[in-house]
């Protein structure tokens, strides 16, 4: 079991649906951070929350919408994907935000498997 | 522009035996290197971290090496088990960004 908690553990949704992914996490962690993970390749960062703020966006098509509520929670909100959309999104929390300095290590929840038809 | 890069060709070793991961860099020197563990429908899991000013990192039967100079980290499993088997993941941080992640060496360990 994971200190990070993602829900749905699979999803499937139509290309017209709205649907969110939702990810939690008790450790007092602030920084917050998606990644994507399609078969057999690695992760890909898609954003970083640190302290509740966006500050990192890698370039992501809107469809994909995050919001951070609190320092617990993390959203992602999806809209009218696309079937290579399909893969495993995964939530992932570290004490300060990686990058500038900071070499905190990343604790990755077991992820949301996605499914667009 | 930054690259990282791990052999795709996964590892076959035998049990007991020691298992060598390579992650190689280039364009860039990050200060620091974390290598992770993943299993197959599961998230990473942070295994070390090893610094620029670290030549070498140890944790129980892991061991990680840090070469600045031929921009390379090895990853080393000592007494191989076949509860090590699954894909290894080296990870430096590219600039000011989060880590990003080698393409991972799938490692096998036969009975």
């Amino acid at each position: 079991d994971t200190e990070v908690t993602q829900t749905p553990k699979h999803l499937v949704m139509g290309m017209t649906n709205k649907k969110s992914l939702k990810c939690e996490q008790h450790m007092g962690h602030r920084a917050m951070y998606w990644y994507k993970q399609k078969a057999k390749k690695p992760p890909e960062l898609m954003f970083v929350y640190s302290y509740e703020k966006l500050s990192i966006n890698e370039s992501v098509p809107s469809r994909f919408s995050p919001e951070c509520p609190n320092s617990s929670l993390l959203n992602l909100h999806l809209h009218a994907l696309q079937p290579e959309d399909s893969a495993l999104y995964l939530c992932a929390s570290s004490q300060d935000r990686q990058g500038g300095g900071y070499n905190s290590p990343l604790h990755f929840g077991n992820g949301t498997r996605l499914t667009v038809t | 522009s930054q690259k990282i890069e791990q052999n795709s060709e996964a590892l076959n070793i035998q049990e007991g035996k020691t298992a060598t991961l390579t992650c190689n860099y280039t364009n860039y020197s990050p200060a620091y290197l974390q290598w992770y563990r993943q299993d197959p429908g599961r998230g990473p899991v942070f295994l070390l971290l090893i610094r620029e000013n670290e030549k070498e990192k140890r944790k129980e039967r892991l061991k990680v090496t840090f070469d600045t100079t031929l921009k390379q980290s090895l990853f080393h499993i000592t007494a191989s088990q076949p509860a090590d088997s699954a894909t290894y993941l080296c990870a430096p941080p590219t600039g000011r960004r989060a880590l990003t992640f080698g393409s991972g060496t799938r490692l096998q360990v036969q009975p």
